[in-house]
């Protein structure tokens, strides 16, 4: 199957600082990728697509100069959560595209636990 | 537009009790559809599909039927487990959006007792 793993798996960083989190494809060449954010008990909130080699495209709501989306490679995607504030905090996870036949399916990475202070 | 409503939880079963999520979606055309799951801790892992009216989507002892008539995927289990206890997300694709817009219940908890 196909896997998505992220990194790390869960910060602790004080506000003002900025944190990167890595989204990787193990076994597979993710074209695109998803990053969601989770609030305690609610739903994904889809933040932006990050598509390889291009700019990631940003959800109503979602700052792009706050959450920084790279995909430099098929197999690599990162957020960045720049000058991170306490309301940041929350659970990250991102999910990579398969287009192999049909319907698309998402995998989805183990998530990336932010921890503002 | 396009939106998934799932049953309120947390539900609280017995172990090998049965297991009925409801899930009805508004959509126009055939979607498909999804359950995920979460365990604690963890990402989503996909846990069944169905991609048209009629499809029954199965894995690991859960089902779900596509029901075009009544907009439902409803999720089953005949007998759970304490291990089945996560958080289960009903989610649709709209069609011709090549999976970039998939939307998400706000998910069921689901607590199962020894």
């Amino acid at each position: 199957g196909a896997v998505v793993s992220q990194h790390p798996s869960w910060v602790i960083c004080k506000s003002g600082t900025s944190v990167k989190i890595e989204c990787r494809s193990l076994d597979f060449q993710a074209t695109t990728m998803f990053w969601y954010r989770q609030f305690p008990k609610q739903s994904l909130m889809l933040m932006a697509t990050s598509n390889e080699g291009s700019k990631a495209t940003y959800e109503q709501g979602v700052e792009k100069d706050k959450f920084l989306i790279n995909h430099a490679s098929l197999t690599l995607s990162t957020l960045t959560v720049t000058s991170a504030h306490p309301e940041d905090s929350s659970f990250y996870i991102c999910s990579a595209r398969v287009a192999r036949g049909l319907p698309y399916e998402q995998y989805f990475g183990p998530g990336t636990r932010l921890t503002v202070t | 537009g396009n939106s998934v409503t799932q049953m309120e939880g947390p539900v609280t079963l017995s172990e090998e009790a049965f297991l009925t999520i409801n899930c009805t979606y508004t959509a126009t055309g055939y979607p498909s559809l999804f359950w995920y799951v979460q365990y604690p801790g963890e990402g989503l892992q996909l846990l069944l599909k169905a991609t048209k009216a009629d499809d029954k989507g199965s894995n690991k002892g859960f089902e779900a039927t596509y029901r075009k008539e009544t907009t439902s995927f409803h999720l089953e289990k005949g007998s759970v487990q304490v291990s089945d206890s996560a958080v289960y997300f009903c989610a649709l694709s709209p069609p011709n959006t090549g999976g970039f817009k998939t939307i998400f219940g706000a998910g069921t908890r689901l607590f199962v007792k020894a």
